[in-house]
């Protein structure tokens, strides 16, 4: 898998939208970008992916590069309860055999204040 | 949505016992299930793979015979931890991967103290 990094920490005010950058310069033709999150004692939780266009959901955008080496995780208007570690990963996607198998690095703690 | 549930949340037990945790899909059908590890303030360290109806592949440095995994259906998956030692305490995290999907999705995870 593609090694990423993120910036260990960061913090975010409620209601502002929170930017969490990734870098994965060695990434593959074939491999996503995915991103979970783990709020404190919970199993991860999916957010959301994409190969090299932007995507968008109900619960954040994924802005890709268009050399795909970064991605950034947008939560448009950050909550308490977006208080969370995420991590980016970039895997093949669903139909790969090998799909599953994350590596999940030390992520991003993000931390939402009134 | 897609669910995994684990059981138990948490458990204590005591140093020499097994424990026994299970790893449901309850709304899809998995062929192919994972075990995460996670310590306190550290990432998720994944254990095995467990595929339905064979046997568990480790990741190295995981010992097999300490870390029983038995994937007997399509949707239970089971981690068992033998002769559990403080060491031992943990988190422990499983996913399914669905077998139409092949989407993956997590479990809430299950908080293992040893005393």
């Amino acid at each position: 898998d593609a090694k990423t990094t993120q910036p260990t920490s960061m913090d975010c005010a409620e209601g502002r939208a929170a930017n969490l950058p990734c870098n994965h310069s060695t990434i593959s033709g074939n491999e996503y970008v995915y991103w979970y999150r783990q709020i404190h004692s919970q199993g991860p939780q999916y957010i959301i992916h994409g190969l090299k266009n932007n995507e968008t959901n109900e619960m954040a955008s994924l802005i890709i590069t268009e050399d795909r080496k970064s991605s950034t995780l947008i939560l448009p208007h950050a909550t308490l309860r977006d208080t969370a570690v995420y991590y980016c990963i970039v895997r093949v996607g669903p139909g790969g055999t090998s799909y599953g198998k994350l590596t999940f690095g030390q992520g991003t703690i993000l931390t939402v204040h009134p | 949505g897609a669910v995994v549930s684990q059981h138990p949340s948490w458990v204590i037990c005591k140093s020499g016992t097994s424990v026994k945790i299970e790893c449901r899909s309850l709304d899809f059908q998995a062929t192919t299930m994972f075990w995460y590890r996670q310590f306190p303030k550290q990432s998720l360290m994944l254990m095995a793979t467990s595929n339905e109806g064979s046997k568990a592949t480790y990741e190295q440095g995981v010992e097999k015979d300490k870390f029983l995994i038995n994937h007997a259906s399509l949707t239970l998956s089971t981690l068992t931890v033998t002769s559990a030692h403080p060491e031992d305490s943990s988190f422990y995290i499983c996913s399914a991967r669905g077998r139409l999907s092949g989407e993956l999705f997590f479990g809430e995870g299950s908080r293992l103290t040893v005393l």
